[in-house]
C-alpha cells in the first residue's frame, strides 16, 4: 500500500532555472508533508516541511506547495544549482511517516 | 560524535549467519525507527520504538528482530536472510514518535549496507 507516490524516477535542470519535484499521496488524514534531500552513501538529511493547514512554506531557494484538494504537493528549488543534485523523497506523517520512492535531481552547470 | 551514528556502514553476510546492526544518537530524541530501502522502491517503515517500547512492526520478518535497550541505542538482529533482504537500513530517530508533529522531521543516520549471499 503505497500511500505516498513520487512518479518521476529523474529530472534534470539547467543551472539558474527552476526545479520542480512532485508528489502524491492517497492519504487525507495526513497532517504534515516534508521532503528530504539524499546525497550518496548519507542517509536522508531533512529540507523543508508543511502543516496541512497550510499551502505554501518557503524557506530561502526552497518552497512546497500543498494542494489538498488533489493530494498533491510539489518542492520548487530557485535557482538551482549543481549542489542540488541529488535524490530528493517526498514524506508525509501522521502516526509515523510514509516516504515516497524519490527523484534523482541533477542540475547541470 | 553527534546525530545518529550506524555501524557498521557496509555488511556482507551468509543466509546462515546472525549478525546485527547498531544505531546510536545523541539528540535526546525519545523516539528512534529502522527503515529498510531497496533499490527504486520507497523507504519502507520496520520498526518504531517510543520511550524504548516498541509502538509499531510493519508487518516484518520474524527473522529481524529489533532490540531497544534505551532511547540512545537501537539494534536490528539479522538472522537466517535472504538475498532478497539486502538492501539499505536506515536508522532515524525524532523527538516523539506515536501522534507524531511532523514539522522538524525526522533524523537519519547514513545506513548500513547489507549484502546477503
Amino acid at each position: 500500500d503505497q500511500q505516498v507516490k513520487q512518479n518521476s524516477p529523474s529530472l534534470s535542470v539547467q543551472e539558474g532555472r527552476i526545479s520542480i519535484l512532485n508528489c502524491d499521496y492517497t492519504n487525507s488524514m495526513f497532517d504534515y508533508f516534508l521532503w528530504y534531500k539524499k546525497y550518496p552513501a548519507e542517509g536522508p538529511t531533512f529540507l523543508i516541511s508543511i502543516s496541512s493547514i497550510k499551502d505554501k512554506n518557503e524557506d530561502g531557494r526552497f518552497t512546497v506547495f500543498l494542494n489538498k484538494s488533489a493530494k498533491h504537493l510539489s518542492l520548487h528549488i530557485v535557482p538551482s544549482q549543481p549542489g542540488d543534485s541529488a535524490v530528493y523523497f517526498c514524506a508525509a506523517s501522521r502516526n509515523d511517516m510514509r516516504f515516497g520512492a524519490g527523484t534523482r535531481l541533477t542540475v547541470k552547470p | 560524535e553527534t546525530g545518529v551514528t550506524q555501524t557498521p556502514r557496509h555488511l556482507v553476510m551468509g543466509m546462515t549467519n546472525k549478525k546485527s546492526l547498531k544505531c546510536e544518537q545523541h539528540l535526546g530524541h525519545n523516539a528512534m525507527y529502522w527503515y529498510k530501502q531497496s533499490a527504486k522502491k520507497p523507504l519502507e517503515l520496520m520498526f518504531v520504538y517510543n520511550f524504548k517500547e516498541q509502538t509499531e512492526n510493519n508487518s516484518v520478518p520474524s527473522r529481524f528482530s529489533p532490540e531497544c535497550p534505551n532511547s540512545s541505542h537501537l539494534f536490528l538482529h539479522l538472522h537466517t536472510l535472504q538475498p532478497e533482504d539486502s538492501a539499505l537500513y536506515l536508522c532515524a530517530s525524532s523527538q516523539e514518535g506515536g501522534l507524531f508533529r511532523g514539522a522538524d522531521g525526522y533524523t537519519f543516520g547514513s545506513g548500513t549496507r547489507l549484502t546477503v549471499v
